[in-house]
């Protein structure tokens, strides 16, 4: 079982938003702003999205977005495009060891 | 440009033993945490070992303690994990990640495969 929870699956059709959330206690999610995203398709090593809850590593889209509320966190992405289908992950710091944790993962699909 | 670089995966006997390495370029390499993080087939993301920047502190999942010795040479940048006494359940793609921004797996590597299997 993962330290923070996320949907198993999302899906959405080209131009919408959809939100994926990350859900923690106030040892991770919230009680730092370090919560990261990641992107990965099949096959490939997983990908910076997001971190620190909403700043964009360059070069990365800006129809990518992050927030968060209390123990739960949110990745958004509109404008929805084909190659935004994979899965997604989100990390937190904690205070305990390993020091950061993942969620299990959540599936987008571009309908 | 910042790389990372596995090698050593391959396929092991139950109870074998096999050393990752994760060969680093383009950053000062004993400036960074690290961490090895591992995928099962069709599952998600766990985290291994970490290991901090001049290798005074480590950690280790409790699946994996008392196998697993996470070690890095910063005079060569180069990360290890060295596995004993592997298990079917330690078969994954295993990913070495720098620790950057500064609390985020910033970067990673392109990820070694182990099999466990008789």
């Amino acid at each position: 079982q993962s330290a923070l929870t996320q949907p198993a699956s999302v899906s959405g059709s080209p131009g919408q938003s959809i939100t994926i959330s990350c859900t923690g206690t106030s040892s991770d999610v919230g009680g730092y702003k370090y919560v990261s995203w990641y992107q990965q398709h099949p096959g490939k090593a997983p990908k910076l999205m997001i971190y620190d809850v909403s700043d964009r590593p360059s070069g990365v889209s800006n129809r990518f977005s992050g927030s968060k509320s209390g123990n739960t966190a949110s990745l958004t992405i509109s404008g929805l495009q084909a190659e935004d289908e994979a899965d997604y992950y989100c990390s937190s710091y904690t205070t305990s060891s390993p020091l950061r944790v993942f969620g299990g993962g959540t599936k987008l699909t571009v309908l | 440009e910042v790389q990372l670089v596995e090698s050593g995966g391959g396929l092991v006997q139950p109870g074998g033993s096999l050393r990752l390495s994760c060969a680093v370029s383009g950053f000062t390499f004993s400036s960074y945490g690290m961490y090895w993080v591992r995928q099962a087939p069709g599952k998600g993301l766990v985290w291994v070992s970490r290991i901090n920047g001049d290798g005074s502190s480590t950690g280790y999942a409790d699946s994996v303690k008392g196998r697993f010795t996470i070690s890095r040479d910063n005079a060569k940048n180069t990360l290890y994990l060295q596995m004993n006494s592997l298990r079917a359940e330690d078969t994954a793609v295993y990913y070495c990640a720098r620790i950057g921004l500064p609390h985020t797996f910033d970067i990673w590597g392109q990820g070694t495969m182990v099999t466990v299997s008789s």
